[in-house]
């Protein structure tokens, strides 16, 4: 079963616009991780956002944790090309060993 | 190696087919999971090893699943008697300790066509 749902399904922007990527999730949860998924390809992990923090930031990503609503936003900020790809959010139930659980994952089309 | 290297890249299978798909982790990564992605799907837990030991089988699907680990590396998915519904992308993911400081890094997958 998956926990977490990604919204929206698709997103289509042109180049250096940002896209925002939205995924909530149903149970209490240790820390929030966003991947990328290129087509065909294994998935890459772009951020890991812990219960007791609120914000972070890597390069052009940007991530927000809300644990009051069970709620993560993925903001990617002056998109490129290269950026289209699919983004699932996956969280992680414990402190220590914890399998994560994925979203269906957003698909984002970035033109030229 | 760099990453995490699965093979093969593709297999086709004639259904009723036993299959291996093979994992071979970061070097010195304790934490080893397998996931299997449906076309269309977020990645589903299979099972997980810390070293040799497989600590959780809870997501494998039917007992015609099966994993090993025997030296706490490299590491073995086997399917017996493959049926259609088995047709997914399978992943193996590692993780320096147990994944909740670093995130974890996969493998690029095999494709499994049951035909």
């Amino acid at each position: 079963s998956q926990q977490g749902e990604e919204d929206p399904q698709a997103l289509s922007i042109q180049e250096g616009e940002n896209a925002t990527m939205n995924c909530s999730y149903k149970t209490s949860i240790n820390n929030l991780q966003w991947y990328r998924q290129n087509s065909g390809r294994g998935l890459v992990h772009l951020i890991l956002i812990r219960s007791n923090e609120r914000e972070k930031h890597s390069g052009r990503l940007r991530v927000t944790l809300d644990t009051s609503k069970k709620s993560s936003s993925l903001l990617i900020t002056a998109s490129r090309a290269a950026d289209t790809a699919s983004y699932f959010c996956a969280t992680g139930m414990n402190s220590g060993y914890s399998t994560l659980t994925f979203g269906k994952g957003t698909m984002l089309l970035v033109s030229p | 190696g760099a990453g995490v290297s699965q093979s093969p890249r593709y297999k086709v299978a004639k259904r009723g087919q036993d299959v291996a798909l093979r994992c071979d982790p970061i070097s010195g990564h304790v934490s080893l999971f397998w996931y299997q992605q449906a076309l269309g799907q977020g990645p589903e837990f299979l099972t997980y090893f810390q070293n040799e030991a497989q600590l959780d089988k809870s997501g494998l699907p039917s007992d015609r699943f099966f994993a090993e680990r025997p030296e706490g590396s490299v590491s073995t998915l086997k399917i017996q008697r493959t049926q259609q519904e088995d047709s997914a992308v399978y992943l193996c993911a590692s993780s320096l300790s147990q994944g909740e400081n670093y995130g974890y890094t996969f493998g690029s997958g095999t494709r499994l066509t049951v035909v």
